[in-house]
C-alpha cells in the first residue's frame, strides 16, 4: 500500500513570496490532515478535512494560509504572502473515519523563509 | 483542557539496556492514546496505540506501550535497546466522542540517544 505522498521536499522562498505544498493521502483514506512542525516541537493541527470539507482550522492563519481538497481526494496548502516565523516543516497526514483511527503521515515539505 | 506532557527533553540509555520514554495525559474520558517516532528528516511514523482493552500494548519495531488509568500515564518501552533507535518520539491523546474532530494533542517529543 503506498503511503502519503507530499511534494515537493524542501523549499526556499523569499519573504512576501507565495508557496505552494501538495499532499496526496492513502488510497480510501477520507479524512486528511495538515501541520506544522517548527523545530523542536510537537506537530500543530493547521487544518482538517473529511471528504472535502472543513472540520477543523480554527488554528489557520487565515489571512494568509488557504487550503483546498477539492475532490476529496489531493490537496493543496498555500501561504501567501510567506513571513520568516513560516520556515517549518509542513506534514500532510491521513485516516479513515473509524474509532480510535491511526493518522499516517507523509515525509514532509521543508519550508525555508529568508 | 486536554494536554499531554513528556517530562524528559532526552533520554540516553546503552545499547542492550532497556529503555522507557514517559507519557503522562489529561483528557476528560478515556483517551485515545498513540505513539510515534520521528526519524531526521523523514515524516512521522506510527509505533502504535491504545484504543481500549489490554492495558499493554505491542507495536511496531518491538516497542510496546502500558497505558496506566490512575496514573494517567502511557509510557513507551523497549526492552534491548538498539543505536538505529535513536530518534525522536512523540506521544499524543484524543478525546473519545469528539465526532468528526479527530485532532490530536501532541507532546513536545522526546530525544532518545542510545549509546553503542
Amino acid at each position: 500500500e503506498a503511503g502519503v505522498a507530499q511534494s515537493p521536499r524542501y523549499k526556499i522562498i523569499e519573504k512576501r513570496q507565495s508557496v505552494a505544498f501538495w499532499c496526496n493521502p492513502i488510497s480510501g483514506h477520507a479524512t486528511l490532515y495538515w501541520y506544522q512542525q517548527i523545530l523542536g516541537q510537537g506537530p500543530k493541527l493547521l487544518i482538517q478535512f473529511q471528504n472535502n470539507g472543513v472540520v477543523d482550522d480554527s488554528q489557520l492563519p487565515k489571512d494568509r494560509f488557504s487550503a483546498e481538497r477539492l475532490k476529496g481526494v489531493d490537496s493543496t496548502l498555500k501561504i501567501q504572502p510567506a513571513k520568516l516565523e513560516d520556515s517549518a516543516v509542513y506534514l500532510c497526514a491521513s485516516s479513515t473515519v473509524g474509532v480510535g483511527d491511526t493518522q499516517y503521515f507523509g515525509p514532509g515539505t521543508r519550508l525555508t523563509v529568508l | 483542557a486536554q494536554s499531554v506532557a513528556q517530562p524528559e527533553d532526552q533520554v540516553n540509555v546503552a545499547e542492550g539496556n532497556p529503555l522507557t520514554v514517559k507519557c503522562t495525559y489529561s483528557v476528560s474520558g478515556n483517551p485515545y492514546l498513540f505513539w510515534y517516532v520521528q526519524y531526521p528528516n523523514r515524516g512521522l511514523q506510527f509505533l502504535l496505540k491504545y484504543i481500549t482493552g489490554d492495558n499493554l500494548v505491542k507495536g511496531s519495531y518491538g516497542f510496546e506501550a502500558e497505558f496506566n488509568k490512575s496514573q494517567t500515564s502511557f509510557h513507551l518501552k523497549k526492552p534491548s535497546a538498539l543505536v538505529s533507535d535513536s530518534a525522536l518520539y512523540f506521544c499524543a491523546v484524543r478525546a473519545p466522542n469528539a465526532g468528526n474532530n479527530r485532532k490530536l494533542i501532541w507532546g513536545l517529543g522526546t530525544s532518545l540517544a542510545v549509546n553503542p
